[in-house]
């Protein structure tokens, strides 16, 4: 059964700062690795989509590693801005999963202070 | 944005009732999911569908059913609500099956609280 791990749970930093988020997976077999943002009392944003060929995906301050060989992607955002406190998702689609079941992670709350 | 509206937004009912939850998508995108978010568990699938009258369960289906009787609409029904079931609904579509190889898009959930 495919775990999908967010740690930490909770993240604050100073604005400015750069933020790193860590998801790890128990089963190397997906497709692809998608990185989500929830505001509070909202719904899942895309941020990110990195097929499980690609090493890295980019867009503008953010960028998705991943490394299926050890279970591991990691968001990184540049220079936080408040704006970007939110939850951080990371969910993975198993090949063989029946169902269309999308294995999501706890997520990581993150606070950037001003 | 992906064109996706759910309703209602926010629902207050009482044990025993039927409720039920509709999604709505402008993108004429195949797939379509509900899913139940609560907090420690997570996001959680309940239903999906891979096309019109085309359904399967997920991992949380006990006590709901869904339709779709057209593409653009799917419809997930509690026949009857239970204070378990007090939770925030979100709709999702994509693509490919699963966010295969697409991306998975949401509404912005339907609240619900089951007195």
């Amino acid at each position: 059964k495919q775990e999908v791990t967010q740690i930490p749970a909770a993240l604050s930093v100073p604005e400015g700062e750069n933020l790193v988020l860590n998801c790890s997976f128990t089963d190397s077999a997906i497709y692809n690795l998608q990185w989500f943002r929830q505001d509070p009392g909202k719904g899942l944003t895309s941020l990110l989509l990195i097929q499980s060929s690609q090493r890295e995906q980019t867009s503008g301050r953010l960028n998705a590693s991943l490394d299926k060989s050890s279970g591991r992607s990691t968001l990184y955002i540049a220079a936080s801005q408040p704006g970007d406190s939110a939850t951080y998702l990371c969910a993975v689609p198993m090949i063989k999963a029946a169902g269309n079941k999308l294995t999501f992670g706890g997520g990581t709350r993150v606070l950037v202070k001003p | 944005d992906a064109g996706i509206t759910q309703s209602p937004r926010h629902k207050v009912t009482e044990t025993g009732t039927p409720v039920t939850l509709r999604c709505h998508q402008t993108e004429n995108h195949r797939y379509m999911y509900w899913y139940r978010q609560d907090p420690g568990h997570g996001l959680r699938l309940i239903h999906y569908s891979y096309g019109v009258k085309d359904t399967d369960k997920g991992e949380v289906s006990d006590g709901y059913s869904v339709s779709r009787s057209k593409t653009e609409d799917f419809l997930l029904t509690l026949e009857s609500a239970t204070s378990s079931q007090t939770s925030v609904y979100f709709c999702a579509i994509s693509e490919s099956p699963g966010g295969v190889t697409g991306e998975l898009f949401f509404g912005e959930g339907s609240r619900l609280t089951v007195l």
